[in-house]
Order: C-alpha cells, then sequence, then structure tokens
C-alpha cells in the first residue's frame, strides 16, 4: 500500500521568499504525484500533477514540482511567495499504474506567508 | 459546465438519522469517489467506482453505502449516522487512467 508523509503542518514564509513543501512518498510500482491546493471553505483544486515523462512539472499559480524517485520525494517550490498563496496544501500518490482507485493523501501542509 | 456538484452544502444531523448526499459530475468521467476530511488526517477515501455499475470500498468505508446512480451521479448514504461521521464529505471525479480527479466544493456535516 502507498502512503504519503508531507514534512510539516505548518510552514511560514515571508511575501516574495522561496516556498518549498517537501513530501515523500511510498510505492511499490512507478506512482502518479499530485499536488492539491484548498482554500478556507472551499475544495480541492489541482496544482499539477506527474505521471509519466519529463520530472520538472510545471503547475497553475507558478508553482512546479521535481520527481525524484531515487529520493523518493515530490517537493513543491514557488520562487517568491504572494499572500494569495496562504492555504492548505495536499500531495497525493495514486499506485494505480492508471487504473481508478482513489488517491492516498498525505496530512496536509498550511501555508502562512508574512506581509 | 459545472465541473462535480454536491449537495447539500451543510447538514446537521441528530445521532441515529439516516441520510444521502449527492454528487453529479458533467464532465463525462468514468471514475467518481468519495472522501471524508477530517483535522489533521488530510482526505481518507470511503468508497469508490470505477465505471458504471462498480463500486468498491476504500481506507474508510464502515457506516457508509453508496449507489452509482448512472454516469453522472454517485451517492453516499448514512445509514445511522454517528458524532464519528462529523466531517466535511467530498465527491471527485476523473476520466481516463492517470489524469487527475477533480473535486466538488464539498458537505459539512455535522451529527449531535
Amino acid at each position: 500500500a502507498q502512503s504519503v508523509t508531507q514534512l510539516g503542518s505548518h510552514v511560514s514564509v515571508s511575501e516574495g521568499a522561496l516556498v518549498l513543501l517537501r513530501c515523500n512518498y511510498s510505492s511499490s510500482v512507478p506512482p502518479y504525484l499530485f499536488w492539491y491546493v484548498q482554500y478556507p471553505n472551499q475544495g480541492l483544486q489541482l496544482l499539477l500533477k506527474y505521471t509519466t515523462g519529463a520530472t520538472l512539472v510545471k503547475g497553475i499559480n507558478g508553482f512546479e514540482a521535481e520527481f525524484k524517485k531515487s529520493e523518493t520525494s515530490f517537493h513543491l517550490t514557488k520562487p517568491s511567495a504572494h499572500m494569495s498563496d496562504a492555504a492548505e496544501y495536499f500531495c497525493a500518490v495514486s499506485d494505480s499504474g492508471g487504473g481508478a482507485d482513489g488517491l492516498t493523501f498525505g496530512k496536509g501542509t498550511h501555508l502562512i506567508i508574512q506581509p | 459546465n459545472a465541473g462535480v456538484t454536491q449537495t447539500p452544502k451543510f447538514q446537521v444531523l441528530k445521532t441515529g438519522q439516516s441520510m444521502t448526499l449527492q454528487c453529479a459530475q458533467d464532465m463525462n468521467h468514468n471514475s467518481m469517489y468519495w472522501y471524508r476530511q477530517d483535522p489533521g488526517m488530510g482526505l481518507r477515501l470511503i468508497y469508490y467506482s470505477a465505471s458504471e455499475g462498480t463500486t468498491d470500498k476504500g481506507e474508510v468505508p464502515n457506516g457508509y453505502n453508496v449507489s452509482r446512480l448512472n454516469k453522472r451521479e454517485f451517492s453516499l448514504r448514512l445509514e445511522s449516522a454517528a458524532p464519528s461521521q462529523t466531517s466535511v464529505y467530498f465527491c471527485a471525479s476523473s476520466g481516463n487512467s492517470g489524469t487527475a480527479q477533480y473535486f466538488g466544493p464539498g458537505t459539512r456535516l455535522t451529527v449531535t
């Protein structure tokens, strides 16, 4: 069974600083990896995904993530934080090889942006 | 194109009452899912339906039942609600293999 670990339930950065949210996964097969963002009292919105191919994935709102198989990691970064980035971020994995069973989520990281 | 819709948005139940949460998608997706979100727990899969006519248990199915009514609709039923089922419930759908899941706005359920 797969699992996802997000290091840090809360991460605080200054506006304009680098954002780094960490995600490590375990999977017995090549994984499909996702980052979602959740704003208060809303559903989850897809930021980016890795399925196959290029290991550096670009998403919406200036975020990107790099799949590193040797480190079993899929960390999310953004060069310069904006106040509007304050939200909950979830990393998720599917190791169904493209099948239709559900995602396994990490517990989430709350991103706080300091002015 | 509304994406994934859920009703109701909020619900308060007393212990032992029953209710059905409704979900519909207009993206012609084959697969649909129900998750619950609890503080500090992330999202956990309750049930999923890989295609019309099939349903399977997820990580936390106890106390729930589901029905895939047709390709568009996937409902979640609580037969006898318990306080432990107080949560935010999300429905999601996905298309072809390897594609992302798209989420509805959620239903906030409180069981007293």
